[in-house]
């Protein structure tokens, strides 16, 4: 299957800070990138859809201002958590879709965990 | 609205047989997936069903759909220490949304 990345893996920040998260796809070009959050022993959490170069489609209770999403390629997403507060401690994970996949398949990127201290 | 569920825990012998179950509500539903977690990690997609089948077979892995029903579930045959993860199942709504579940915790017993 396709192949999708994000960096970094694991993120440690202080209360306040902004942090970036990159999501590529690999080997194939994504058209739709999906952002999602996970807390510890739940399942995942829809935040955003991004399009390429389009506005990002945040779902219900998501604040855009303060998870911002950047889709300038058809092969990398970002997702940036700006002033971060420990509420914000979670597991973020990207997948890609669209293009040359099959079966409106998603792709998922193997996370990032971020702490917020 | 759209909603996915399925049981939390599932406990089972080594070389025992594992069926996870899943229900589902949007009956527009194209495709049904599950998916693989293992601890620390992103998630794997193990097998997937197109809304207008009932079953899939794929190695160790059997997927069957009763679309009356909307009630997907996996069985893993032969179940090993190494299939020890979560499984979430999940639904591909209308367009290129795909809502899951809040996935299965399978413990293998040696």
């Amino acid at each position: 299957g396709a192949v999708v990345s994000q960096h970094p893996s694991w993120v440690i920040c202080k209360s306040g800070t902004s942090v970036k998260i990159e999501c590529r796809s690999l080997d194939f070009q994504a058209t739709t990138m999906f952002w999602y959050r996970q807390f510890p022993k739940q399942s995942l959490m829809l935040m955003a859809t991004s399009n390429e170069g389009s506005k990002a489609t945040y779902e219900q209770g998501v604040e855009k201002d303060k998870f911002l999403i950047n889709h300038a390629s058809l092969t990398l997403s970002t997702l940036t958590v700006t002033s971060a507060h420990p509420e914000d401690s979670s597991f973020y994970i990207c997948s890609a879709g669209g293009g040359q996949t099959n079966n409106n398949e998603q792709f998922f990127g193997p996370g990032t965990r971020l702490t917020v201290l | 609205g759209e909603d996915v569920e399925q049981s939390l825990f599932l406990s089972v012998r080594e070389g025992d047989s594992s069926v996870i179950n899943c229900t589902y509500t949007d009956s527009s539903s194209t495709y049904l997936y599950w998916y693989k977690q293992e601890p620390g990690a992103g998630l794997q997609l193990l097998t997937y069903i197109f809304s207008n089948m009932d079953m899939k077979q794929d190695q160790r892995l059997t997927v069957l759909l009763n679309k009356k029903d909307k009630h997907l579930s996996l069985r893993i045959a032969d179940t090993q220490t190494g299939d020890s993860a979560i499984y979430f199942c999940a639904e591909r709504t209308g367009g290129f949304k795909t809502i899951f579940g809040a996935g299965t915790r399978l413990f293998v017993k040696a």
